[in-house]
């Protein structure tokens, strides 16, 4: 198995451009997770997905972050507009119910 | 949402030595799973032990080994004869049974000493 892939590893943008990051989880797992890391606020999870459906959205930082998760196989994190303290490393997760969580590599993204 | 709280965010430990990283959470489940991850330079976000909360007896993988108290939430990674490989950022990892979620602590960054 690949793992779980994302797409792009590095995002330079300027400020109020809209960007997309893409995430393919593993096959067979039922539930995906976006995380958010900083230097300040640690790992924090943004949005999860148990079966392509969103269960908690609590944590996405404002309405300018949306999340899909279309189908099984594919899921997106839109920030429109962008603004410089949207800069972050941002990964996508997948797993089994209860079992091991497997990362992306993340995607390292510059707002500028 | 529980939340995962990680005290330190800094430990240094010697070449060989021991190291304890501590983490406590804060749930009002009484089912539940909690992980340590490692992320070295590189990015990557490594698994490195696991525990159910229904099992008393302390989960250990090789030189790391985790000091789970229930009742006071507390779940400390200790870290034996460290090498300087171990040198990264600690995570700990709180998994509702119920819900499927996994919220992680800020993290503790290890630096090992030769």
């Amino acid at each position: 198995d690949a793992g779980v892939i994302q797409s792009p590893r590095h995002e330079v943008t300027e400020m109020g451009q809209e960007v997309t990051l893409r995430c393919k989880p593993i096959s067979g797992h039922n539930s995906l997770f976006w995380y958010r890391q900083t230097m300040m606020r640690g790992l924090e999870l943004l949005i999860y997905f148990n079966n392509n459906v969103p269960i908690d959205d609590s944590g996405m930082p404002e309405d300018r972050f949306s999340a899909k998760m279309p189908n099984a196989s594919f899921s997106t994190l839109k920030i429109q507009p962008s603004e410089p303290r949207d800069s972050a490393v941002y990964f996508c997760a997948s797993r089994r119910e209860n079992e091991k969580l497997f990362f992306g590599s993340g995607t390292q993204l510059s707002v500028l | 949402a529980q939340t995962v709280t990680q005290s330190q965010p800094e430990m240094s430990v010697q070449e060989a030595e021991t190291v304890t990283l501590s983490c406590t959470y804060d749930t009002s489940e009484s089912d539940y799973y909690l992980f340590w991850y490692k992320q070295p330079p590189s990015r990557q976000m490594i698994l490195v032990i696991r525990q159910e909360a229904y099992k008393q007896q302390n989960a250990t993988e090789n030189r790391f080994s985790v000091n789970f108290q229930k009742a006071a939430k507390s779940f400390s990674l200790k870290i034996s004869d460290s090498q300087l490989g171990d040198a990264a950022m600690y995570f700990c990892a709180y998994s509702s049974y119920n819900n499927n979620d996994m919220r992680f602590g800020a993290g503790t960054r290890l630096t090992v000493k030769p």
